[in-house]
């Protein structure tokens, strides 16, 4: 596609409940970038995909978090047993290769209540 | 580990004054990047930095990177209502691929 996509775009789920965020990036970047902002917060780096090697999960807060990305495209984060402070929003990018511009999406406004 | 510190945190500008943002980071900066962040939308990359004493300068935004490469500077001129929005300076975090941000500074321009 043209952009980064992300869905959904808002996310109001119950405290406990899993998540799923979804980004779909530019066709053809190798690099996937998972990250999340929240209030009043600069943004924190999550996770990184690049080609077929094995993700960088250093940034993932605790266990309850994972993401996978399939066929080299569109990646999914799950957030398992959500908690409050989870709410934040979560901003995916892509980029050609190490070092090049990235582009984000417009990311998931998540809501844990 | 490497973090980069924004200033001002905001900034309130009568339209048509000049501004500028600063990005300071604590190790040298290997690349540096610039992003303009609107509410409810993505990152829109600005401009990309690498060599020292670098400048660079799209519209009317200029950003430069010092010679130490500790620090970037991104200057509006002339500014104007569409130039309203947080703007976040980025860098590469190392080997990992990843970039790490600073806080950002939210500009407002006063009609």
């Amino acid at each position: 596609g043209a952009g980064v996509s992300q869905s959904p775009s808002n996310k109001v789920t119950e405290k406990g409940k899993d998540v799923e965020l979804r980004c779909d990036p530019i066709s053809g970047h190798t690099a996937l970038y998972w990250y999340r902002q929240s209030l009043g917060q600069g943004l924190e780096f999550l996770i990184y995909f690049q080609g077929n090697s094995a993700p960088d999960k250093s940034g993932l807060p605790s266990d309850r978090f994972s993401a996978e990305r399939t066929g080299g495209s569109v990646s999914t984060l799950t957030i398992q047993r959500t908690q409050q402070e989870d709410s934040a929003v979560y901003l995916c990018a892509s980029s050609p290769d190490l070092g090049y511009g990235y582009t984000f999406g417009s990311g998931t406004r998540l809501t844990v209540v | 580990s490497q973090e980069l510190e924004q200033s001002p945190q905001s900034l309130i500008v009568q339209e048509g004054k000049n501004l500028t943002i600063n990005c300071t980071s604590s190790k040298t900066l290997y690349g540096l990047y610039w992003y303009k962040q609107k509410y409810g939308e993505g990152l829109i990359f600005l401009m990309m930095l690498q060599k020292g004493g670098e400048e660079k300068s799209h519209e009317k935004i200029t950003a430069k990177l010092d010679e130490k490469k500790q620090q970037s500077s991104l200057h509006i001129t002339a500014s104007q209502p569409s130039h309203a929005g947080i703007y976040l300076c980025g860098a590469d975090g190392g080997s990992q691929g990843n970039l790490i941000f600073g806080k950002g500074t939210k500009l407002s321009v006063k009609p």
